[in-house]
């Protein structure tokens, strides 16, 4: 079975600084998507930022990026000059790609990491 | 609507009393979650529906709660004679069945038992 693991429950960064959130997973599949989600206090779930592990180019969605490494099944989360706004919890998650012996595709989930901005 | 609809936002019961929840996917979302989340923690998982295959409803905590949806439309979370311990946000999800899309979250039902 999958696991997400995400190893820091809190970091705090200053404002306009840079801050990288950390995920590993485990899996014994090829193809698979990995998701960041934000849960900002509001607690709407809103996603981030998406990656296929077919891709080798790491996905970038303005100033949040992240560092995917298959081999070591690592899924870090780079947040460049950070901002208030950017207050919440952040998630990280694994799903499944299709496979023909397989009908199992939900969401597997990290515990988390609240991040913090100090103005 | 365009986004996944939960209904009631907050609900205050009385210890002892069942409660339901309700949950309005995106239409044509064939897969739905419901998770339960303590303040500050983690999405605790309770139950998965994909499809017409059975759910999977191993992460239900006890035999007091159930979950219910008819084909892919609206489903129902029912908590039986409900505990203290019940007491957290309820949050459902909806997404299309396989593939790179993400998961549509629904603003969440707070439960208060008292």
């Amino acid at each position: 079975a999958q696991t997400v693991t995400q190893s820091q429950p809190e970091m705090s960064v200053q404002e306009a600084e840079t801050v990288t959130l950390s995920c590993t997973y485990d899996t014994s599949e090829s193809d698979y998507y990995l998701f960041w989600y934000k849960q900002p206090p509001s607690r709407q779930m809103i996603l981030v930022i998406r990656q296929e592990a077919y891709k080798q180019q790491n996905a970038t969605e303005n100033r949040f990026s992240v560092n995917f490494q298959k081999a070591a099944k690592s899924f870090s989360l780079k947040i460049s000059d950070s901002q208030l706004g950017d207050a919440a919890m952040y998630f990280c998650a694994y799903r499944s790609a299709w496979r023909s012996d397989s009908s199992n595709y939900q969401l597997i989930w990290g515990a988390g990491t609240k991040l913090i901005i100090k103005p | 609507g365009a986004g996944v609809s939960q209904s009631p936002s907050n609900k205050v019961t009385e210890k002892g009393k069942d409660v339901e929840l309700r949950c309005d996917p995106i239409s044509g979302h064939t897969a739905l979650y419901w998770y339960r989340q303590r303040l500050g923690q983690g999405l605790e998982f309770l139950i998965y529906f994909q499809g017409n295959s059975a759910p999977d409803k191993s992460g239900l905590p006890s035999d007091r709660f159930s979950a219910e949806r008819t084909g892919e439309s609206v489903s129902t979370l029912t908590i039986q004679r409900t505990q203290q311990e019940d007491s957290a946000v309820y949050l459902c999800a909806s997404s299309l069945l396989w593939g790179n899309t993400e998961a549509f979250f629904g603003q969440g039902t707070r439960l208060t038992v008292v």
